[in-house]
């Protein structure tokens, strides 16, 4: 079975500073990636997703992820945060099945903290 | 559209009780999805329906959790009886269907049994 490891369980960043978020993911095969975000009290948003070809893929609010087979690896990034991007990071995994819906598998969260 | 809709979004609950979660998907979506979320375990999927048809319940705890799907345009989650270790925030989700489909959240029900 898949699974997702977020190494972080909170992270300091001042405004303005470059923010990465780390996440590895355990398949046998490439899945499907994504990373999504919940701001407090509310559902997740989805930031981006990875499916195949270009491993740089850009998603919304400026933010970036970089997917790499050989770490297993898909390391999400933001040159320059906002106040406003405090809230909880989530890596996902899903896999492709051919059969139907399938649910995402989720890493644990990384709680993001913003320093004026 | 104006997104998943969950209800209620708070539910206070007494243990033994019966507590049912709503869920009113996107519409066009056929796929949808109830995810629970607790500080100690995360995000866990229950158990998710395509085209109305329960298609994987493994991550459904245990016998007292149950989930329904009459149409299209809506879900039931039911906890009976209702324990305090099932206090979490219960999502539901829809999609196109497919993982590699975007899962579109509702705001979530925060239970709490007491």
């Amino acid at each position: 079975a898949q699974s997702v490891t977020q190494p972080d369980i909170h992270i300091t960043v001042s405004e303005g500073a470059s923010l990465e978020l780390r996440c590895n993911y355990s398949y046998g095969a490439t899945p499907y990636l994504f990373w999504y975000v919940q701001s407090p009290g509310q559902g997740l948003q989805l930031l981006l997703k990875y499916f195949s070809g270009d491993t740089l893929v850009q998603g919304i609010k400026g933010f970036e992820a970089e997917f790499k087979r050989s770490q297993s690896s898909f390391n999400l990034r933001k040159p320059s945060v906002h106040w406003s991007d405090a809230a909880e990071y989530f890596c996902a995994v899903g896999v492709p099945s051919g059969g139907g819906a399938d649910g995402l598998t989720f890493g644990k969260g990384t709680h993001l903290i913003i320093q004026p | 559209d104006a997104g998943v809709i969950q209800s209620p979004r708070h539910e206070v609950t007494e243990m033994g009780q019966e507590v049912t979660l709503r869920c009113k998907p996107i519409s066009g979506h056929n796929s949808l999805f109830w995810y629970r979320q607790t500080m100690m375990r995360g995000l866990e999927l229950l158990i998710y329906f395509n085209n109305n048809v329960p298609i994987d319940d493994s991550g459904m705890p245990e016998d007292r959790f149950s989930a329904k799907m009459p149409n299209a345009s809506f879900s039931t989650l039911k906890i009976q009886p209702s324990e305090p270790r099932d206090s979490a925030v219960y999502f539901c989700a829809s999609s196109l269907g497919g993982a590699q489909h975007e899962a579109f959240f509702g705001q979530g029900t925060r239970l709490t049994v007491v």
